[in-house]
């Protein structure tokens, strides 16, 4: 079975600074797709970015980019210049990729950011 | 605003009693999602449905059923409830076409249900 872990239950950053939240995952599959989302306190759940696990290149989304390490299977997200937007609970999440529709998402328990002022 | 519908936003009731909670997802989506998130138990999943048919079951409790409609909303309904029920549900969608794009999902704001 797949497990994703967020070993950071809370981090903080200053507004304009760099902030990276680690994931790592635990999987025999080959084909997956791997996902950040964050909840801010609106509760809602809001797509950030993801990446494919056969593209060797990292993806990026604006000041949100992924360090995509597939043998070491860790997945971190680096948030450049941080803004108090920013403050939310952010979750990893994993989907395995394989024949027919299935496609539920595996969560880590998240990690609380709080952006500074 | 993700293009996912949830209703109610809140639904308060009483331990025993039975609710119904609707998903309408954006448009063009054929899979839908039931995910349960709770402080104790973090995001759960628990059902998906893909063009009015069950794909894929997670720790779904059987006091729990969920359905897919022709026209493609969902419904998930929550029976015999119980104190720990009380928790977010989400719904999402995606396309559901077997690429990264259209398998990415995206969610409703959720259902926030308290049993008293």
């Amino acid at each position: 079975a797949q497990t994703v872990t967020q070993s950071q239950p809370e981090m903080s950053v200053q507004e304009a600074e760099t902030v990276t939240l680690s994931c790592t995952y635990d999987t025999s599959e080959n084909n997956y797709y791997l996902f950040w989302y964050k909840q801010p306190p609106s509760r809602q759940m809001i797509l950030v970015i993801r990446q494919e696990a056969y593209k060797q290149q990292n993806a990026t989304e604006n000041r949100f980019s992924v360090n995509f390490q597939k043998a070491a299977k860790s997945f971190s997200l680096k948030i450049s210049d941080s803004q108090l937007g920013d403050t939310a609970m952010y979750f990893c999440a994993f989907m395995r990729v394989g024949a027919g529709n299935n496609r539920k998402l595996i969560w880590g328990l998240g990690t609380s950011l709080a952006v500074n002022p | 605003d993700s293009g996912v519908t949830q209703t109610p936003k809140h639904l308060i009731t009483a331990t025993g009693q039975r609710v119904t909670l609707r998903c309408s997802p954006r448009s063009g989506d054929l899979s839908v999602y039931w995910y349960q998130q709770s402080l104790d138990q973090g995001l759960q999943f628990l059902i998906q449905y893909y063009n009015g048919e069950e794909r894929a079951k997670g720790n779904i409790l059987e006091r729990f059923s969920a359905q897919q409609f022709p026209d493609l909303h969902s419904e998930l309904n929550l029976s015999s409830l119980e104190l720990g029920d009380s928790a977010l549900y989400f719904c999402a969608s995606s396309v559901g076409a077997g690429t990264s794009r259209t398998d990415t999902q995206y969610f409703g704001p959720g259902t926030r249900l308290t049993v008293l």
